[in-house]
C-alpha cells in the first residue's frame, strides 16, 4: 500500500481557505485517494475521494495533478468547527481488494477566531 | 440510516476479565472492520470481515477474538488484556461497488481502559 506524507499540523483563521497537501509518491494505478476528518474521541468521517483531476462536493474540493503523486484537500472558508485531524489515505478499492485502509499520521488543523 | 453504532461507549476491565465490544450497522454493508486507535495516533486496522468471513487479520494477538454473527453485527471478544491494550476501538463498514469497495463509515468507538 502506498505511503502518505502530510504536514503534522496547520493553523488557520475563520473564513480562510485551507489547503492540505498529501504526498504519495508510490501510488499505484488502481489506487484511489480518500480524505477523512476526525474529531477527538469520535470515529473518522469520510470527506472526499478521487482518482484524478478535481473532485468537489458540498464540503471540500480535492485536486490531483496528472502524475497523481500528490493531492490537495481544499476547505473553503473554514470555521472553528473544522478544527480536527485530517487523514489522507491511498488504497486500492478495485475487485480483489477487501477495502483495506492504512491511515497515515494525519494533519491537525487548528482554526482560530 | 447511515449510522454505525457501537456499545458500550466506555469499558473498564481488569486483566483477568472477559468482555465483548459490539458493532451494528443497518446499511446493508457486506464488509466490516475493527480498528484500534491510541491517543494522538492514527487508527490501526485489526480485522476485516468480508461477506461475514474473516479476510484480514493484521497479526493481532489472540486475546482479541472477532466474530461476525451476521451481516449487520460485528463483535470483538476480549480476554486477558494488558494495560497497553487501552485505546479507542473503532468499528467501520463499507459496501462493495460494482467493481470495488465504497467508502468506510465509522462508528463513534468504544473507549477501553484495562487496569
Amino acid at each position: 500500500l502506498a505511503k502518505t506524507t502530510q504536514p503534522i499540523s496547520m493553523d488557520s483563521y475563520e473564513g480562510q481557505e485551507v489547503n492540505i497537501t498529501c504526498s504519495h509518491n508510490n501510488i499505484a494505478t488502481n489506487d484511489y485517494i480518500t480524505w477523512y476528518q476526525q474529531f477527538p474521541s469520535q470515529g473518522p468521517r469520510f470527506i472526499i475521494q478521487g482518482y484524478k483531476t478535481k473532485v468537489t462536493n458540498e464540503v471540500a474540493s480535492l485536486f490531483i495533478p496528472a502524475d497523481r503523486k500528490s493531492s490537495t484537500l481544499s476547505l473553503p472558508r473554514v470555521s472553528l468547527s473544522d478544527t480536527a485531524v485530517y487523514y489522507c489515505l491511498v488504497g486500492d478499492i478495485e475487485p480483489g481488494n477487501t477495502g483495506k485502509l492504512i491511515f497515515g499520521q494525519g494533519t491537525t488543523l487548528q482554526v482560530k477566531p | 440510516d447511515t449510522e454505525v453504532t457501537q456499545t458500550p461507549k466506555h469499558l473498564v476491565m481488569g486483566m483477568t476479565n472477559k468482555k465483548s465490544l459490539k458493532c451494528e450497522q443497518h446499511m446493508g454493508h457486506r464488509a466490516m472492520y475493527w480498528y484500534k486507535q491510541k491517543a494522538k495516533k492514527p487508527p490501526e486496522l485489526m480485522f476485516v470481515y468480508s461477506y461475514e468471513k474473516l479476510s484480514i487479520n493484521e497479526s493481532v494477538p489472540s486475546r482479541f477474538s472477532p466474530e461476525c454473527p451476521n451481516s449487520s453485527l460485528l463483535n470483538l471478544h476480549l480476554h486477558a488484556l494488558q494495560p497497553e491494550d487501552s485505546a479507542l476501538y473503532l468499528c467501520a463498514s463499507s459496501n462493495p461497488l460494482a467493481g470495488g469497495w465504497d467508502t468506510q463509515y465509522f462508528g463513534p468507538g468504544t473507549r477501553l481502559t484495562v487496569l
